[in-house]
């Protein structure tokens, strides 16, 4: 079946500093990929996401791009905010499994200091 | 602009007590989906309903009931509450289960602690 791995947390960065959290898929076929965040005390909300290989999602400053190649869909940021500081979830959902649901990765906890 | 209402936001059950999570969305979507997030496990999949009139199970159903209400409404009850079922759940509801790119949209969550 479908999984989504991502790098533990948390990730402790100061203001300014290069954001990249790693994320790597199992899924046959082309899956949807995506980025959610979570903002203290809130649901998740839709961050960015790709459909197809080489596409690249980017909203709010962030970037991701589908490497099927590397089964990778690694999230970056050049410079983050203190606002920046949440948990983020790589998800999948679709291939050839024909299990639609969406699939989260556990969580990447995000630590931005002034 | 409401999107995924849930009720109620907190709640505290002693073991054994049932309870109903109450979901509500508005944005037309076909398809509703409860999971439930714990410490170090992301987010797990409990129920999905498809569509109106249709529920199927997630990755961890057990202890658990849905009913698709109707199209807005797809509720969750736990029947005879445990501590393992201590958790935030959240509901969340889709354009179409399977479309592609499809965005889930979520709800606020319901913190549940089973004492």
């Amino acid at each position: 079946g479908n999984s989504v791995t991502q790098m533990e947390g948390p990730v402790t960065l100061s203001e300014e500093a290069f954001l990249t959290i790693n994320c790597t898929y199992t899924a046959t076929g082309y899956p949807s990929l995506f980025w959610y965040v979570q903002y203290p005390g809130e649901g998740l909300q839709l961050l960015l996401k790709a459909t197809k290989a080489d596409d690249k999602g980017s909203n709010k400053g962030f970037e991701a791009t589908y490497r099927k190649e590397t089964t990778s869909f690694h999230l970056e940021k050049g410079s983050v905010q203190v606002s920046d500081s949440a948990v983020y979830f790589c998800a999948l959902s679709g291939g050839n499994s024909g299990y639609s649901t969406l699939t989260f990765g556990k969580g990447t906890m995000l630590l931005v200091s002034p | 602009n409401a999107g995924v209402t849930q009720t109620p936001k907190f709640q505290v059950l002693k073991t054994g007590q049932s309870m109903t999570l109450q979901c509500a969305q508005d944005m037309n979507h076909n398809s509703m989906y409860w999971y439930r997030q714990d410490p170090g496990m992301g987010l797990r999949l409990i129920y999905y309903s498809a569509s109106e009139g249709t529920t199927d199970k997630g990755e961890v159903p057990n202890g658990y009931n849905v009913s698709r209400l109707n199209k807005r409404e797809f509720s969750l009850r736990l029947e005879s509450a445990a501590p393992s079922q201590t958790s935030v759940y959240f509901c969340a509801s889709s354009e179409a289960l399977g479309r592609e790119g499809t965005e889930a949209f979520f709800g606020q969550g319901t913190r549940l602690t089973v004492v």
